[in-house]
């Protein structure tokens, strides 16, 4: 069975300041990770993924996660918020396999506030 | 929008009446999943399809059912519907690696 855990359920940073939303899934087989971001009565768009290549990932808006299979975690981190990334923020986790291919186990979500 | 379309966008219903939502898609994906998204929870999935008349139950499958006659469309219903299912339900479709949502369907069980 597979898991996702999205330490902190708000988080609130500086415009200009530093963004880390945590992540940490639990998969018995290698996973597929991915961040989407929801905002306000919108569907969800995916930010990143990571697919078992570069551990690195850059996906849309300055975003990145790096995957540490160690730490069993896929940290999302972006060097400078704006006022523009204040949304929900869901981390994700799916495998390649059979009929339930694409199935996927979201986090409990973190909403991100950006103050002036 | 992956061509995902769902109606309706916003429903009000009573209890004990049945309900069924709609997403349609234009791009002939294989794949279509229902989630329900509830505020703590994130988004938890109800059922899936993995072909036309091929479906399968999720986490949360109980008092909801699916069909799909054919490829565009995929079909959730709630036969008797409840207070608890009050929700946000997205249809997702699968391409490659990736899922693309809906905009959502705001269901209010009164």
């Amino acid at each position: 069975a597979q898991s996702v855990t999205q330490l902190g359920s708000h988080v609130s940073v500086s415009e200009g300041a530093l963004v880390l939303l945590r992540c940490n899934y639990s998969s018995s087989v290698p996973p597929y990770l991915f961040w989407y971001v929801q905002y306000p009565n919108q569907g969800l768009q995916l930010l990143l993924k990571y697919t078992s290549a570069a551990t690195l990932v850059k996906g849309i808006n300055g975003f990145e996660a790096e995957f540490k299979k160690s730490e069993t975690s896929f940290h999302l981190t972006k060097p400078s918020a704006h006022m523009s990334d204040a949304a929900e923020y869901f981390c994700a986790v799916s495998y390649a396999g059979g009929t339930s291919y694409g199935k996927l186990t979201f986090g409990q979500g973190t909403i991100l506030t950006v103050h002036p | 929008d992956a061509g995902i379309t769902q109606s309706p966008r916003h429903k009000v219903t009573e209890t004990g009446t049945p309900v069924t939502l709609r997403c349609h898609q234009t791009e002939n994906h294989r794949y279509m999943y229902w989630y329900r998204q509830d505020p703590g929870h994130g988004l938890r999935l109800i059922h899936y399809s993995y072909g036309v008349k091929d479906t399968d139950k999720g986490e949360v499958s109980d008092g909801y059912s699916v069909s799909r006659s054919k490829t565009e469309d995929f079909l959730l219903t709630l036969e008797s519907a409840t207070s608890s299912q009050t929700s946000v339900y997205f249809c997702a479709i699968r391409a490659g690696t990736e899922a693309f949502f809906g905009q959502g369907t705001r269901l209010t069980v009164v």
